[in-house]
């Protein structure tokens, strides 16, 4: 059974860092490419950011460019989303997701439960 | 960047009806490379179709799929309780991945 069990979320202030993580069980975690999507309250899914099954490409969202790092560890079959330089606007539910193709992220067939962000002073 | 936007945002009908989603983008969304996803309350979204057509493992064939280019629908016949849900389409033909807005589908 494949699972995705996102951590790392919490209360931040407007500046602030933290990185989120996603461990991975039930399928080849280097055979697939992995995506952060996350959804403010009572909001629509914004894919923020997502790297290819190697690792060695990665795509964001134009909000987020320049102060996320998406990266994997396929020692521990862990995907990460480090976030710098937060803003109130990336409060949200940050899901992890697998993607059906390896190399960029196609449709999701997979979710973690998500991590709540709250940036907040 | 490619936007999508799904109408009507939000649709309310009873069980045992028939619905029909929308989701149009500005520009084509080439390969059919869309997919159609529901959410409940509290849950993470759920795959339901993907290649704009191709219904998912375990997904009841009251979910169908049909559009290329610009328009897409999603349809959804003999409404069951537990259908009644957000849904939101997804394109995956550029690399900046991007998603409507959502139609809520209530109970009437």
């Amino acid at each position: 059974e494949v699972q995705l069990l996102e951590s790392g979320g919490g209360l931040v202030q407007p500046g602030g860092s933290l990185r989120l993580s996603c461990a991975t069980s039930g399928f080849t975690f280097s055979t697939y490419a992995m995506a952060w999507v996350r959804q403010a309250p009572g909001k629509g899914l914004e894919c923020v950011a997502w790297v290819s099954h190697t690792g060695s490409g990665t795509e964001y969202a134009d909000s987020v460019k320049g102060r996320f790092t998406v990266s994997r560890d396929k020692s521990k079959n862990t995907v990460y989303l480090q976030m710098n330089s937060l803003r109130v606007e990336d409060t949200a539910v940050y899901y992890c997701a697998k993607s059906v193709s390896p190399a960029w992220v196609t449709s999701l067939d997979h979710w973690g439960q998500g991590t709540l962000l709250t940036v907040s002073s | 960047e490619i936007v999508l936007t799904q109408s009507p945002d939000t649709l309310s009908l009873s069980p045992g009806e028939g619905a029909t989603l929308f989701c149009r983008a500005s520009q084509p969304v080439g390969r059919n490379y869309l997919a159609w996803y529901q959410q409940k309350p509290g849950q993470a979204p759920k795959l339901l179709i993907s290649g704009a057509s191709s219904r998912v493992t375990g997904i009841p064939d009251r979910f169908d799929g049909r559009g290329s280019g610009t328009d897409f629908t999603l349809t959804i016949s003999n409404l069951e309780p537990e259908d009644f849900a957000v849904y939101f389409c997804q394109q995956y033909d550029t690399s900046q991945v991007t998603f409507g807005q959502g139609t809520k589908l209530e109970i009437k």
